[in-house]
């Protein structure tokens, strides 16, 4: 079964400082993963995705994640964060084709808070 | 970029009665998913739809209903409402088309059930 973790419910930076929110999951097949983030009472928004090809992944707002297969992890990175990233951030695996495409596996969620 | 508006945005319901929430793209999305958000289970795939037909369910009882109009605009339902379906519920049109997971969120229908 496809499956997320975040094993982290926040993470505490300190603007300016490279911030890095961990994601590990367990698909069978090649995994389709995504970053979204939700704003105080607002919806999520979309940051990026992998699906094949680079490692590397640049989205929205200056984020990238780092795809690795080996040890089954897909982590949000920016090298300089601002008090303005702080939110929830979602981990997201594409579920097994069921008819649909767009049924995504959520993980739990961490919550960035950047301090001045 | 297209919107989502998602209404009501507020509504509070006690046990047992039923509720409809609409959804409605600014452009014309054939694709369309709906996520409850609670804090104890998250966000979780309730269905999806494609020109008007389900074509994904959630593990969600029969109780949560919805479907699809021919304009893209989309209704959920829920009878004979219980405590736990308090929560945030979300469409989600895709947002383009050929990109699978790549979707955009409305700011969601924060239902509270007493």
């Amino acid at each position: 079964a496809q499956s997320v973790a975040q094993p982290e419910d926040q993470v505490n930076v300190a603007e300016g400082n490279p911030l890095t929110v961990k994601c590990t999951y367990s698909v069978s097949g090649n995994p389709y993963l995504f970053w979204y983030v939700q704003y105080p009472n607002r919806g999520l928004q979309f940051l990026l995705k992998y699906i094949t090809g680079d490692n590397l992944v640049k989205g929205s707002y200056g984020f990238e994640a780092e795809f690795n297969k080996s040890q089954t992890s897909f982590h949000l990175k920016k090298p300089s964060a601002l008090v303005s990233d702080s939110a929830l951030y979602f981990c997201a695996v594409r579920g097994p084709f069921s008819g649909g495409y767009n049924k995504l596996i959520f993980g739990a969620g961490t919550r960035l808070a950047v301090h001045p | 970029k297209a919107g989502v508006t998602q209404t009501p945005r507020y509504l509070i319901k006690t046990r047992g009665q039923q509720v409809t929430l609409s959804c409605s793209p600014i452009s014309g999305h054939r694709s369309v998913s709906w996520y409850q958000q609670t804090p104890g289970q998250g966000l979780q795939f309730l269905f999806e739809y494609f020109s008007e037909t389900q074509r994904n369910k959630g593990n969600f009882p029969g109780r949560f209903s919805g479907r699809q109009f021919s304009n893209s605009r989309s209704e959920m339902n829920v009878s004979t409402l219980e405590l736990g379906d308090s929560a945030l519920y979300l469409c989600a049109p895709r947002w383009r088309v050929r990109r699978p997971g790549e979707l955009f969120f409305g700011e969601g229908s924060r239902l509270t059930v007493l």
